[in-house]
């Protein structure tokens, strides 16, 4: 199963662009690297997904470099509401569990 | 349309003591996820069904933890002779189909005495 490895934290100010990187150097090349982030004592909350090209939705942006081998996840106006721990996986096995990593823990400051 | 759920969303219990969570996922996904996670970590997959049959165990699912998801709709995760290092958040997720997105539950924060 493919590894991430992420930032521990992070910090980004409101209003500004939160890029949150990510490392999969192992990954196959028909796994998606998936997005998740958790508030606080609540359950994972999906944000985006992609396997090669880069992706956009209402929430963020995924940019996926050529070689699959890392990506940054783009949240292009940071609200004191996006304060959470992010997790990039790489949905691994014919089950399609998630493995999640330890996550970056990204701070949102006025 | 309703997200997942999970009942009840706490739970306090005495070591020794038996456990039961329930999870309902999203209507007519037909595959569903069980994740534990403890503090400070990432959730970690527990096991999943297709529909009523379980597909896939991890190693945490000691033999003191049962699965089951009768009719392939709710799923319950029941836990026996609980033990203090069973606290934890235990979380559920469910989806249409293979490798289609995985929508979580709050979770069930079980707490063993």
């Amino acid at each position: 199963d493919a590894k991430t490895t992420q930032p521990t934290s992070m910090d980004c100010a409101e209003g500004r662009a939160a890029n949150l990187p990510c490392n999969h150097s192992t990954i196959s090349g028909n796994e998606y690297v998936y997005w998740y982030r958790q508030i606080h004592s609540q359950g994972p909350q999906y944000i985006i997904h992609g396997l090669k090209n880069n992706e956009t939705n209402e929430m963020a942006s995924l940019i996926i470099t050529e070689d699959r081998k890392s990506s940054t996840l783009i949240l292009p106006h940071a609200t004191l509401r996006d304060t959470a721990v992010y997790y990039c996986i790489v949905r691994a096995g014919p089950g399609g569990k998630l493995i999640f990593g330890q996550g970056t823990e990204l701070s949102v400051k006025p | 349309d309703t997200g997942v759920s999970q009942d009840p969303r706490h739970k306090i219990t005495k070591r020794g003591q038996n456990v039961t969570f329930r999870c309902d996922p999203i209507s007519e996904h037909n595959r569903l996820y069980w994740y534990r996670q403890t503090l400070g970590q990432g959730p970690e997959f527990l096991t999943y069904f297709q529909n009523e049959a379980q597909l896939e165990k991890s190693r945490l699912l000691s033999d003191r933890f049962s699965a089951e998801r009768p009719k392939g709709s709710f799923s319950t995760l029941e836990i026996q002779r609980t033990e203090q290092g069973d606290s934890a958040m235990y979380l559920c997720a469910s989806s249409w189909g293979l490798g289609e997105t995985q929508y979580f539950g709050p979770g069930t924060r079980l707490l063993v005495l």
